[in-house]
């Protein structure tokens, strides 16, 4: 069975206290896996796709990588304005369905 | 670009009533997704269209729940009779489907609590 675990399921970091949140997954056949961020009432926001292992994508301070197993999103001195709720998703070859963790809620104090 | 457009943004109603979303996708985009988001869940997808077709509607309550995709373009999702399990936020995305970068964006959803 597709599945996708995001760990931590909350993190508090000092601004500037870098860190690294978790998604691992077991799907047959992995298409893409996808970050987002979500900020309280408001749609998911696409951060990055990730297709092959080894692959790593940058923006601003954030960094995702992917092995074959898990992927990470590296917060580098992390700002309040990083506080939102980060969403892990994967997609399969087969079929079109796209797989959510249950995030992981990143609170930054200034 | 424009977004994914969805509306209402919020709505309260009382159990039993019915109550519809309406859903604009990016223009272009051939595949839209009506998803279901609980408090502190990730979004649970409840039917894809790829073009007029619906082609994943296993999660769809479908004694309760309908959707349409009249002409490809837009979709209305409808609950009724709505019940009190059946507050959470219903996120609405699309993606162009059949290219690399298949990427799916989302709406800002609509909020319904149900009384």
């Amino acid at each position: 069975e597709d599945q996708v675990t995001q760990s931590p399921e909350a993190l508090r970091l000092q601004e500037g206290e870098s860190s690294s949140l978790n998604c691992s997954y077991t799907v047959s056949g992995l298409r893409g896996l996808f970050w987002y961020r979500q900020d309280p009432g408001k749609g998911p926001e696409f951060l990055f796709t990730l297709y092959s292992a080894g692959e790593e994508k940058e923006k601003e301070r954030l960094k995702a990588t992917l092995t074959k197993k898990e992927s990470f999103l590296h917060i580098t001195a992390p700002k309040p304005e990083d506080s939102a709720t980060y969403l892990c998703a994967v997609r399969r070859f087969t079929g079109n369905q796209f797989y959510f963790g249950t995030g992981t809620s990143l609170t930054v104090i200034p | 670009e424009a977004g994914v457009v969805q509306s209402p943004r919020y709505k309260i109603i009382e159990k039993k009533q019915p109550v519809a979303f309406w859903c604009n996708p990016i223009s272009g985009h051939n595949t839209l997704y009506w998803y279901r988001q609980n408090l502190g869940q990730g979004p649970e997808l409840l039917i894809r269209y790829e073009n007029e077709e619906a082609v994943d509607d296993s999660q769809l309550p479908k004694d309760r729940f309908s959707a349409e995709r009249l002409k490809g373009v837009d979709s209305t999702l409808k609950i009724q009779p709505a019940e009190l399990g059946d507050s959470a936020v219903y996120l609405c995305a699309s993606s162009r489907t059949g290219v690399s970068t298949d990427t799916q964006y989302f709406g800002p959803g609509t909020r319904l609590t149900v009384l």
